[in-house]
């Protein structure tokens, strides 16, 4: 089945660091990629999503490149803030696993944390 | 605003009771999907929804039942409590046939079993 694999927590940067969080993935097909935040106390929020290979999603200074050939998507800010603190959820949904469009099948997550 | 509403956002309950989660949304979608947050698992999904009246289980269903008898509700039951469903709750959402629209979660609700 479908499965997704990201880094290991938790990560602790400067602020104004640079950020990547690696993910990469297992499935059948053409799956559709998310970034998925959750803030403390909070629910998940969409970040970004990508929905070919090549294509690149971005959103509040964060980008990710879907990439076909290496079956990743890894989430990359240039410079992170105390703001940015948060838990960061890879995801994917696949219309090509037997038709299951429904399901968004999770990353482990991995918590940020920015210091001042 | 439009969105996903849970309630209640916490609850503490004894060996052996039921409760159910409940679960709104206003934004007219027709999939529907209940997720359980574990520290170290991500979010695994229990039971899911593609329109009213038609419900199936996810990965992690035993112990839980649903019911979608309108498309905005989704309440999520369970049976007898256990230990192990200490979790966070997420429900979510999205319209139906576009894959490449991003749920829309809840706020959670945190339940302790003791």
């Amino acid at each position: 089945g479908d499965s997704v694999t990201q880094m290991e927590g938790p990560v602790t940067l400067s602020e104004e660091a640079f950020l990547t969080i690696n993910c990469t993935y297992t499935a059948t097909g053409y799956p559709s990629l998310f970034w998925y935040v959750q803030y403390p106390g909070e629910g998940l929020q969409l970040l970004l999503k990508a929905t070919k290979a090549d294509d690149k999603g971005s959103n509040k200074g964060f980008e990710a490149t879907y990439r076909k050939e290496t079956t990743s998507f890894h989430l990359e800010k240039g410079s992170v803030q105390v703001s940015d603190s948060a838990v960061y959820f890879c995801a994917l949904t696949n219309r090509w696993s037997g038709g299951s469009n429904y399901k968004l099948t999770f990353g482990k997550g991995t918590l940020l944390t920015v210091n001042p | 605003n439009a969105g996903v509403t849970q309630t209640p956002k916490f609850q503490v309950l004894k060996t052996g009771q039921s409760m159910t989660l409940q679960c709104a949304q206003d934004m007219n979608h027709e999939y529907m999907s209940w997720y359980r947050q574990d520290p170290g698992m991500g979010l695994r999904l229990i039971h899911y929804s593609v329109g009213a009246g038609i419900t199936d289980q996810g990965e992690v269903p035993n112990g839980y039942n649903v019911s979608r008898s309108t498309t905005e509700d989704f309440p999520l039951r369970l049976l007898s409590a256990a230990p192990s469903q200490t979790s966070v709750y997420f429900c979510a959402s999205r319209p139906r046939g576009d894959t490449n629209y991003g749920y829309t979660f809840g706020s959670g609700t945190r339940l302790t079993v003791v």
